[in-house]
C-alpha cells in the first residue's frame, strides 16, 4: 500500500478557480516537501513544512502542514495556465530518503 | 551556481545494450539520490550514495542495475542489458553533507527502450 497518499489525482480547473491537492500520511511526518514537475521536466521545489500547524505561501500558492503532521494541503488561489502541472509530495519519515506521492495532475483551461 | 545535471537528457536502448545515466550535483553537494519515475506513477527511490559509499540501496533492482558516486566525476546509475521494462524517467538529485532532506532535482533522463 502506499505510504504517502495524494488526492485528487487529476485536477480540470478553469482559469481563476481555486483548488486543493491534499497528501495524507498513515505516519507521523517529520517534513514535507511539495515540488511541481512541469510535464517532460524535472521537479521544481516549492515549500518545505516541518512544524505541526505550519503555514507557508508564496505567490498565489498556499501550502499547510496539519497539527499531527499526517496531513498536508496545497491551495491555489486563482488558478492561471502556468500553474499546469503535476504536484509531487514528498516525505521526511525519518529516515534517509523522501518517500514521494503518486502525484496530481493539475490541467488549467482558460 | 549550475543546479544538478544530468546526462544525457534522453536515451534510446535496444533491448539487451546497456544504459549509462550521469548525475552531476549541485557544487558543494556531497550526496546523491537517484530516483525512477514510471509512466502515470510518482518517483521511487532507487539508491542514495555519498561519494564512494553506497548509504542505501534498497530501492534498487536486485539484478541489472547498479550505481556508484566516485572521488571525482558525476555519479553513474548503470542497467545492464536493459529490458522494455526499464523504459522510464530516472531523476537524480543532490543534498548539502547534513541536510539530506534539502534534495536538488536535475531534469531527469528519459530512456526508452525498443
Amino acid at each position: 500500500s502506499q505510504e504517502l497518499e495524494q488526492s485528487p489525482q487529476s485536477l480540470i480547473v478553469q482559469e481563476g478557480k481555486n483548488l486543493t491537492i491534499n497528501c495524507t500520511s498513515s505516519k507521523t511526518l517529520y517534513g514535507l516537501y511539495w515540488y511541481k514537475q512541469k510535464y517532460g521536466e524535472g521537479l521544481i521545489f516549492l515549500m518545505m513544512l516541518q512544524k505541526g500547524g505550519e503555514e507557508k505561501s508564496h505567490e498565489k500558492i498556499t501550502a499547510k502542514l496539519d497539527e499531527k503532521k499526517q496531513q498536508s494541503s496545497l491551495h491555489i488561489t486563482a488558478s492561471q495556465p502556468s500553474h499546469a502541472g503535476i504536484y509531487l509530495c514528498g516525505a521526511d519519515m525519518n529516515t534517509d530518503k523522501l518517500i514521494f506521492g503518486t502525484g496530481t495532475r493539475l490541467q488549467v483551461f482558460p | 551556481n549550475a543546479g544538478v545535471m544530468q546526462n544525457p537528457r534522453h536515451l534510446v536502448r535496444r533491448r539487451g545494450q546497456e544504459a549509462r545515466l550521469r548525475c552531476s550535483p549541485m557544487k558543494g553537494h556531497s550526496h546523491v539520490y537517484w530516483y525512477r519515475q514510471l509512466p502515470e506513477e510518482g518517483l521511487k527511490f532507487m539508491v542514495y550514495l555519498q561519494k564512494e559509499n553506497i548509504i542505501d540501496e534498497s530501492g534498487m533492482p536486485k539484478e541489472r542495475f547498479s550505481a556508484e558516486f566516485p572521488k571525482e566525476g558525476p555519479s553513474i546509475l548503470r542497467i545492464q542489458q536493459v529490458v522494455r521494462g526499464d523504459s522510464a524517467a530516472y531523476f537524480c538529485a543532490s543534498s548539502p553533507q547534513g541536510v539530506p532532506y534539502e534534495q536538488y532535482f536535475g531534469p531527469g533522463t528519459r530512456l526508452t527502450v525498443t
